[in-house]
């Protein structure tokens, strides 16, 4: 079975920083990669995904991951941080299933801009 | 993309009572998922519903407790049945995108049992 680890619950950076959020996965087959964000009172929206394409991934809002196999890690960073960006990040992993896919999900990580 | 609504938005229920939370798409799809988020943590998968067929619960969720239904491709409720305060949660609907695993979110459904 596949799983997925966020190192950090919280995270707080200043404005204008760089945001480093950390996922760590584990899947006996390649898996598929997401980063979601959860705004407050809000459902989940998809930051971005890696679907073995390019191992550098760019998504909405200046995030970006990069899929690191010899690592198992798919961090998510942005080089600047706004106050818009405070959320709930969660990392998710699947695999293939013929259709039949599941996410699992992080334990998530709430990230605090300080101005 | 899919656009997926839930009613209700939130609600405050008394224990021993049943909530049902509906969960609509505006296109048709053969898979939906029902989470759950507890307060602080992060989302557990409850069940996949597929029209035309039972429910498939995850381990730790049964039937009894949150009863589903799909009775077509852009529908679906979840009852939470004789709540507790520890079923307070947010219900989320999600119904998959492709066959990579990604999912579309509904905004969810706040329960508060007291």
């Amino acid at each position: 079975a596949q799983s997925v680890t966020q190192l950090g619950s919280h995270v707080s950076v200043s404005e204008g920083a760089l945001v480093l959020l950390r996922c760590n996965y584990s899947s006996s087959v390649p898996p598929y990669l997401f980063w979601y964000v959860q705004y407050p009172n809000q459902g989940l929206q998809l930051l971005l995904k890696y679907t073995s394409a390019a191992t550098l991934v760019k998504g909405i809002n200046g995030f970006e991951a990069e899929f690191k196999k010899s690592e198992t890690s798919f961090h998510l960073t942005k080089p600047s941080a706004h106050m818009r960006d405070a959320a709930e990040y969660f990392c998710a992993v699947s695999v293939s299933n013929f259709g039949n896919e599941k996410l699992t999900f992080g334990t998530g990580t709430r990230l605090t801009i300080i101005p | 993309s899919a656009v997926i609504s839930q009613k209700p938005s939130r609600d405050i229920c008394q224990r021993g009572t049943s909530l049902t939370i509906q969960c609509q798409v505006d296109s048709q799809v053969t898979m939906m998922f029902w989470y759950r988020q507890q307060p602080g943590q992060s989302l557990t998968l409850i069940a996949t519903a597929n029209q035309g067929s039972e429910a498939t619960y995850e381990s730790g969720f049964v039937i009894d407790k949150f009863p589903i239904s799909r009775p077509n491709l852009t529908f679906s409720t979840l009852t939470v049945s004789n709540m507790s305060p520890e079923d307070s949660s947010i219900y989320l609907c999600s119904v998959p995108r492709g066959i990579s695993g990604e999912q579309y979110f509904g905004p969810g459904t706040r329960l508060t049992v007291t």
